[in-house]
């Protein structure tokens, strides 16, 4: 079976820098995504990784562990236009995307 | 670039009638769209794979007569939800690759189907 974990909701304040974890039981792994969606809207992709490592984008990064099936979003300087859901998401060797639950993040002022 | 579309945004349907949701790569070709579905508060669930000219590959316990996909063109994939019931009622949303990487997934920005 294919299962992924991420804690249901954060909370965090502006400026202030959050970690969303992800955890992955899947077969024929290639690598972890993550996608941010705002209410209503389309997921938009945040970044990728097939290595294990450190992935940075502007304010945000990306790490995966392979032998530990684990990865994390990193957000920092966090800004109110970041409160969405964040979702972690497999791609498996069937060219597919399995996504985790989502991580709905709350910033406040 | 990597535009998806999808039309209509909302739909409203009368139970027992058929709605047919477009997606649309605008600025590429997409070998390859894929079907989600999401509940409220919930993950993007995975329906069904279509390649361009080819039978749709559809995911355990998705009903392939009631959800039809036709993916004619590099750009244009249809859902159509047959024989539309109020639990069919969810955010339907097509997501398309074009390049050669795999995790390149640009997704539409979903269709609001309630079935009354």
């Amino acid at each position: 079976g294919q299962s992924l974990e991420q804690p249901s909701e954060v909370t965090a304040v502006e400026g202030a820098i959050v970690q969303i974890n992800c955890t992955y039981q899947t077969s024929g792994f290639y690598g972890l995504s993550w996608y941010q969606q705002h209410d209503g809207g389309a997921p938009t992709f945040l970044s990728y990784n097939a290595l294990d490592g450190l992935e940075e984008t502007g304010r945000f990064s990306s790490f995966l562990s392979r032998s530990d099936s684990y990865g994390y979003l990193l957000l920092q300087e966090l800004q109110m236009k970041d409160s969405a859901s964040y979702f972690c998401a497999v791609l498996n060797q069937g060219g597919k995307l399995i996504f985790g639950q989502g991580t709905e993040l709350s910033v406040k002022p | 670039g990597a535009v998806v579309s999808q039309h209509p945004s909302r739909v409203i349907c009368k139970s027992g009638t058929s709605v047919k949701i477009e997606c649309r790569s605008l600025d590429f070709q997409a070998t390859t769209m894929f079907w989600y579905r999401q509940f409220p508060k919930k993950s993007l669930m995975l329906m069904a794979t279509s390649n361009e000219g080819s039978k749709a590959t559809y995911e355990q316990g998705v009903e392939k007569d009631k959800f039809l996909i036709n993916h004619a063109s590099l750009t244009l994939s249809t859902l159509t939800v047959t024989s539309a019931h109020p639990e069919d009622s969810s955010f339907y949303i097509c997501s398309a690759r074009g390049g050669q990487k795999a995790y390149e997934q640009y997704f539409g920005p979903g269709t609001r189907l309630t079935v009354t």
